[in-house]
């Protein structure tokens, strides 16, 4: 049973437009969530991420956005660049970064020139 | 950016064969991880040690082994490949609470 669910595996967005990838989660004892991301033959990169205690978080043009009630999370690209491109990973742990980390199945993102 | 290497990238081999992983980091960090992934799907954690002599089992079943005898080194042993093995592998390091981990690359790995 997927404890992490990404329900988009694509999303195309024009460039310069918001891309928003949306991941929902089933354990309540999760309280940490990651985003990575990752392009063709290398391993994900961490982008950004957020404490249940926080409802956003923004590092530049990334913001991810939490929901507790909902169980929901979004992240929020703006402007999309065409090296935005990539697969989109959500993840979540409970009690921290450090601890196993449970990833949804991604989101392949496309921005389009 | 996180230092941390994976040899071989892409692996080949014939069903039978013991086959080792290569997974290196230079930040010593304590944490190290190992995870599954098959196309399209999510990773699944099948090995993590929090430290020197420490390894444990992860979420995913594995028939892999792994060690920690120094800080910098976790590599992954299949003592008897199959070809329901055939994944990729990536191996990812942390330094503690509140810090992301990092990944490697990923070995490709193909069981024929």
């Amino acid at each position: 049973d997927q404890q992490v669910k990404q329900n988009s595996p694509s999303l195309s967005v024009q460039e310069g437009r918001i891309s928003i990838l949306n991941c929902d989660y089933t354990n309540s004892m999760f309280d940490y969530f990651l985003w990575y991301k990752k392009y063709p033959a290398e391993g994900p990169t961490f982008l950004i991420s957020i404490s249940s205690i926080k409802d956003k978080n923004e590092d530049g043009r990334f913001t991810v956005f939490l929901n507790k009630s909902a169980k929901h999370l979004s992240l929020h690209i703006v402007p999309s660049q065409p090296g935005d491109s990539a697969v989109y990973f959500c993840a979540a742990s409970v009690g921290g970064s450090a601890r196993q980390l449970t990833f949804g199945s991604g989101t392949q993102l496309t921005v389009l020139p | 950016e996180a230092d941390i290497y994976q040899t071989p990238r892409y692996l080949v081999i014939g069903t039978g064969k013991k086959i080792t992983l290569e997974c290196s980091q230079t930040m010593g960090h304590d944490k190290m991880y190992w995870y599954q992934q098959d196309p399209g799907m999510e990773l699944h954690l099948i090995h993590y040690s929090y430290g020197v002599n420490s390894t444990e089992k992860g979420d995913l079943s594995s028939e892999s082994t792994v060690s920690r005898i120094r800080t910098e080194h976790f590599p992954l042993t299949l003592e008897s490949a199959r070809p329901s093995h055939t994944s990729q592998y990536l191996c990812a390091s942390s330094r503690g609470a509140g810090q992301p981990q990092h990944f490697g690359d990923g070995t490709r790995l193909s069981i024929l």
